[in-house]
């Protein structure tokens, strides 16, 4: 299946400002992951948000799903420099085991 | 939540050689995938590996560029054979289900001459 996508690409924001981030995809979906992978390092599992769901908390981290837009949000609350990373969203289907991932958002935060 | 682990964490091949890269799970699990990740771009899935049969390959990539092995519950390895430059990628294994969180191991940055 084609790789669903993020917007934007790239984000530069100051510290202690939100951050949002979209995700977009084209099938049916069993729930929607959502990571953070710091400098080409490993990911970093965030929130997994599932289908019957429409949104999910976690600390700074608010996730939102519209399944009827096929589209998902990351917001990020009062940025921090340790923000500063990739994020990317992975659709997890209906009956596959796989993850199909987003292109991906890169963050900045200037201190 | 699994811990997943990658050896070796990097390296540097030369052109036409072959490089292992194994990954082990903190925890018996049923499905292990590898993904790559070229500079720059997202992830891409080359093929999960289920114990005791042979691994499911995605389109693109193939078993005698990518052998894998899967000799029980908790560890796999990934091949890159007759590595090209354009074989530098991060490699990266990650267990668990579609259905349920997939936790990803560190990575294996590899860079081919």
């Amino acid at each position: 299946s084609q790789q669903g996508e993020e917007d934007p690409q790239a984000l530069s924001i100051q510290e202690g400002e939100n951050a949002t981030m979209n995700c977009s995809y084209k099938t049916s979906i069993n729930n929607l992951q959502w990571y953070r992978q710091n400098s080409g390092r490993g990911l970093v599992h965030l929130i997994l948000i599932r289908s019957n769901e429409r949104e999910k908390h976690s600390g700074r981290l608010r996730v939102t799903l519209d399944t009827s837009k096929k589209s998902s949000s990351l917001l990020i609350t009062a940025s921090r420099a340790a923000d500063t990373a990739s994020y990317f969203c992975a659709e997890g289907g209906w009956g596959a085991q796989k993850l199909v991932f987003g292109q991906g958002t890169r963050l900045t935060i200037n201190p | 939540s699994a811990v997943i682990s990658q050896k070796p964490s990097r390296d540097i091949c030369q052109r036409g050689t072959s490089l292992t890269i194994q990954c082990q799970v903190d925890s018996q699990v049923t499905m292990m995938f590898w993904y790559r990740q070229q500079p720059g771009q997202s992830l891409t899935l080359i093929a999960t590996a289920n114990q005791g049969s042979e691994a499911t390959y995605e389109s693109g990539f193939v078993i005698d560029k990518f052998p894998i092995s899967r000799p029980n519950l908790t560890f796999s390895t990934l091949t890159v054979s007759n590595m090209s430059p354009e074989d530098s990628s991060i490699y990266l294994c990650s267990s668990g289900t579609g259905q349920d969180t997939q936790y990803f191991g560190p990575g294996t940055r590899l860079t081919v001459l």
